[in-house]
């Protein structure tokens, strides 16, 4: 099964800030790469698939890059929306799926 | 609208069994993959089956492999997941949701139903 590492696990940042989430996988994935964001008590809302194609209504200061085992999370000016918890998700390899272990972005 | 609406989920005793529904409107049900993923309480996201859009196709992961079925009702717009021998770790929100390809990714969620298996 493929692995999928995230990191960091948490981080505190400012409104205004740039942040970066990575994950990488444990073998090579393509571009078979999603993230999605989850705030508390609600379903998860896809934000990034097939490493760097933004969602339809997801604001541009999301982004993301990578391929192969190395993908990246990035957001461009931290909103205040935007804190929450960020999952990345592999959907490479006969359909068995497995998801990061998820970045909590909280206020510094 | 996409619409998805899980129900089913309750308190269960080890050893249980439990079905969960979910009710899918706002799209053509029959011609997409749907998936069961699910979050145990204070943690992070957890795959748990997939199915093809007419039922021929199912993959499910190493720990529900042999207790869990997925399944599909495409007349009724209604996706299923049969949970057997519940443990005490399958504690969670189960999570319905749409699969929307190219690059699989999941583009919509229904809002979660709570199973606890307790004694």
């Amino acid at each position: 099964d493929i692995q999928m590492t995230q990191y960091p696990s948490s981080l505190s940042a400012s409104v205004g800030d740039r942040v970066t989430i990575t994950c990488r996988a444990s073998q090579s994935i393509s571009i078979h790469l999603n993230w999605y964001q989850q705030k508390p008590g609600k379903a998860p809302k896809l934000l990034i698939y097939g490493a760097s194609s933004l969602q339809s209504g997801v604001p541009s200061r999301f982004s993301g890059s990578g391929s192969g085992t190395d993908f990246t999370l990035t957001i461009s000016s931290l909103q205040p929306e935007d804190f929450a918890t960020y999952y990345c998700h592999q959907s490479f390899g006969a359909l068995t799926w497995t998801f990061g272990q998820g970045t909590k972005v909280e206020s510094k | 609208e996409v619409q998805l609406v899980e129900s089913g989920g309750d308190l269960v005793q080890p050893g249980g069994s439990l079905r969960l529904s979910c009710a899918a409107s706002g799209f053509s049900f029959s011609n997409y993959w749907m998936t069961w993923v699910r979050q145990a309480p204070g943690k992070g996201l957890e795959w748990v089956a997939n199915i093809k859009g007419d039922g021929s196709e199912e993959y499910y992961a190493d720990s529900v492999k042999g207790r869990f079925a997925i399944s599909r009702d495409n007349a009724k717009k209604s996706l299923f997941l049969q949970m057997n021998s519940l443990r005490a770790d399958d504690t969670a929100v189960y999570y319905c949701a749409k699969i929307q390809y190219p690059q699989p990714h999941i583009d919509y969620w229904g809002q979660g139903t709570l199973v606890t298996v307790s004694s």
